[in-house]
């Protein structure tokens, strides 16, 4: 089993450039979540999708972002345009809505700097 | 989601047992208890869960009190790659709102 699979594990760009983190979740899993993390805020959820349905993007921090869940196994996040307090790592987790277990399991993250 | 209260930071002799606490007095009938540790420039882990029983895996043990305001979870051999912030977190399973809320975690420091 390969994981999460997060790509690019690092992104350095300018201000004002659109940003585009892509996720492979584990096979067979059906829910999707995409976090943030920095030292000020800690991690924090930015959106979530169950079966490639988005639920709850109230934790998106502005119009800037958004994400997709084209099929099961890919999802991105974009940021348009990226702005240096963007800059942060930002995980992404799969895992399946079952009664007893339901645990979430991370991919290595991106760290983006945005200059 | 119920609110936790973690220590900040723990030290641990390696080998020595790592007993890191969780206060949740506020957690519902239907909330787990859910840990998880992020070693340094790493996704978090999962490492266990429970409802009221005590829960044992290959990573560590889960003690949860009869009221269930209070766990504790237990790495019976530390060694130094368990150093690591660890996160106590209690949530409602198996509905749409399925979603982790992270505090601020325990910094857990293994020592030679």
């Amino acid at each position: 089993d390969a994981g999460v699979i997060q790509s690019p594990r690092h992104e350095v760009t300018e201000m004002g450039q659109e940003v585009t983190l892509r996720c492979k979740p584990i096979s067979g899993h059906n829910s999707l979540f995409w976090y943030r993390q920095t030292m000020m805020r800690g991690l924090e959820l930015l959106i979530y999708f169950n079966n490639n349905v988005p639920i709850d993007d109230s934790g998106m921090p502005e119009d800037r972002f958004s994400a997709k869940m084209p099929n099961a196994s890919f999802s991105t996040l974009k940021i348009q345009p990226s702005e240096p307090r963007d800059s942060a790592v930002y995980f992404c987790a799969s895992g399946t809505q079952a009664s007893s277990t339901d645990t979430q399991y991370f991919g290595p993250g991106t760290r983006l700097t945005v200059l | 989601d119920a609110k936790t209260t973690q220590p900040t930071s723990m030290d641990c002799a390696e080998g020595r047992a790592a007993n890191l606490p969780c206060n949740h007095s506020t957690i519902s009938g239907n909330e787990y208890v859910y840990w998880y540790r992020q070693i340094h420039s790493q996704g978090p882990q999962y490492i266990i869960h429970g409802l009221k029983n005590n829960e044992t895996n290959e990573m560590a043990s889960l003690i949860i009190t009869e009221d269930r305001k209070s766990s504790t979870l237990i790495l019976p051999h530390a060694t130094l790659r368990d150093t690591a912030v660890y996160y106590c977190i209690v949530r409602v399973v198996g509905n749409a709102g399925n979603m982790l809320t992270f505090g601020g975690g325990t910094r857990l420091m293994v020592k030679p």
